[in-house]
């Protein structure tokens, strides 16, 4: 079964605190990793896609790494309005569905 | 450019009562549609997905039901609410692997 868990569950920063948020993975055939961003009441949005082991992916403070076992979503100095949580999700070969993890919660204080 | 509506935005219902939640995707062509429902603090639950006009997948056995009576519109309806349905029902669309996510609704059954 493809599986997917986030760690940690929440994270405080302080503004210009660099860190890292995890996530690990099972999954039959990766066709692709996501990262997406949600703000409280909102739809989550939309991050990053990596496909391959090696692959990286940067937005402005964020940039996204994949392995074989794990994704890391990187946020350099980050700002208050980066507090969010963050959901990672997988896409098996032939799945039409993705699989979330349950997402990290993050706070930059200022 | 792609647009995802959903309505209504906030909706309370008494326990018993019908459902129906509507999604529409403008921008875009035969599009996979899906229906999560995510709970307060915790991630996000696969309810339905469709890859088609009259197509539906269950992942999750309920008293809830989906129907895509045309190309870009989805609608999550039941029959009789109950207190566990309340959450927060979030629409989403793709076309090669990532999922692009509506605005949201909040429903509490009370």
């Amino acid at each position: 079964e493809d599986q997917v868990t986030q760690s940690p569950e929440a994270l405080r920063l302080q503004e210009g605190e660099s860190s890292s948020l995890n996530c690990s993975y099972t999954v039959s055939g990766l066709r692709g990793l996501f990262w997406y961003r949600q703000d409280p009441g909102k739809g989550p949005e939309f991050l990053f896609t990596l496909y391959s082991a090696g692959e990286e992916k940067e937005k402005e403070r964020l940039k996204a790494t994949l392995t074989k076992k794990e994704s890391f979503l990187h946020i350099t100095a980050p700002k208050p309005e980066d507090s969010a949580t963050y959901l990672c999700a997988v896409q098996a070969g032939g799945a039409q569905k993705l699989v979330f993890g349950q997402g990290t919660r993050l706070t930059i204080n200022p | 450019s792609q647009t995802i509506h959903q309505w209504p935005a906030t909706l309370v219902q008494p326990v018993g009562s019908p459902l129906s939640l509507e999604c529409t995707v403008e921008g875009t062509s035969n599009p996979n549609l899906y229906w999560y429902r995510q709970a307060a603090g915790r991630g996000l639950q696969l309810l339905f997905y469709s890859v088609g006009i009259g197509q539906i997948s269950s992942e999750v056995p309920q008293n809830l039901s989906a129907s895509r009576p045309q190309d870009r519109q989805f609608i999550l309806s039941s029959k009789k609410l109950l207190l566990s349905d309340s959450g927060f029902y979030l629409c989403a669309w793709s076309v090669l692997g990532e999922q692009y996510f509506g605005p949201g609704t909040r429903l509490t059954v009370t």
